[in-house]
């Protein structure tokens, strides 16, 4: 079993619907999650950020910690086409500067 | 700001050939790495530099080396390159203390 795990996809969805993306993990030490987006032939872009366990708002896109049941979320409100990439989910535990990526999640929003 | 670049974007090389991937960072960040994406297989560590002066291994090492040759510059040497080696490269850094990576737009490399 891998440290992080994600559905690889594709996720396929119209136009304005929501979108949630999730990545499960085993390693109790992570602290630190980060949602990742790439699109085609580009490389990785940050896109979120958070500590520890909760909520943060940005925008269309809110990433979630559930750190009891080892679980993360990226939701997107009123998807766009333009949303269409692949995100991937990475996490480090504290003082460890290698994160630990999921395979990454292709997403298709169709018009 | 030109952020991370990585020069070559394209390369093609033949079995045995060797060259050498360029990485240089203009954000002033402590921690460069090299990573290798293969469909299906995610992104995977082939080495990094925590500062300047220091590399170690990461995930998939064989067949690589790396020169940390300052603060802004990392690269990536294939000495004798095999057709496995075929992948995507990406050169990514981190600020001190943190931990969010910022990518390069990626080398796509071919041996054949």
């Amino acid at each position: 079993q891998k440290e992080v795990e994600q559905d690889p996809g594709p996720l396929s969805v119209p136009e304005g619907a929501i979108v949630s993306l999730n990545c499960t993990y085993s390693n109790s030490a992570f602290q630190y999650f980060m949602w990742y987006r790439q699109y085609s032939r580009k490389g990785p872009e940050l896109l979120m950020y958070t500590y520890s366990s909760g909520n943060k708002e940005d925008g269309r896109f809110t990433a979630q910690v559930d750190k009891s049941s080892k679980y993360i979320s990226l939701f997107i409100r009123d998807s766009q086409p333009s949303d269409s990439a692949t995100y991937l989910c990475a996490m480090s535990a504290g003082g460890s500067y290698i994160p630990t990526f999921g395979r990454g999640t292709s997403l298709i929003v169709h018009p | 700001n030109a952020g991370v670049t990585q020069t070559p974007k394209f390369q093609v090389l033949k079995t045995g050939q060797s060259m050498t991937l360029q990485c240089a960072q203009d954000m002033n960040h402590n921690s460069m790495y090299w990573y290798r994406q293969d469909p299906g297989m995610g992104l995977r560590l082939i080495y990094y530099s925590a500062s300047e002066g220091t590399t170690d291994k990461g995930e998939v090492p064989n067949g690589y080396n790396v020169s940390r040759l300052n603060k802004r510059e990392f690269s990536l040497r294939l000495e004798s390159a095999a057709p496995s080696q075929t992948s995507v490269y990406f050169c990514a850094t981190v600020a001190g203390g943190l931990y969010e990576q910022y990518f390069g737009p990626g080398t796509r490399l071919t041996v054949t």
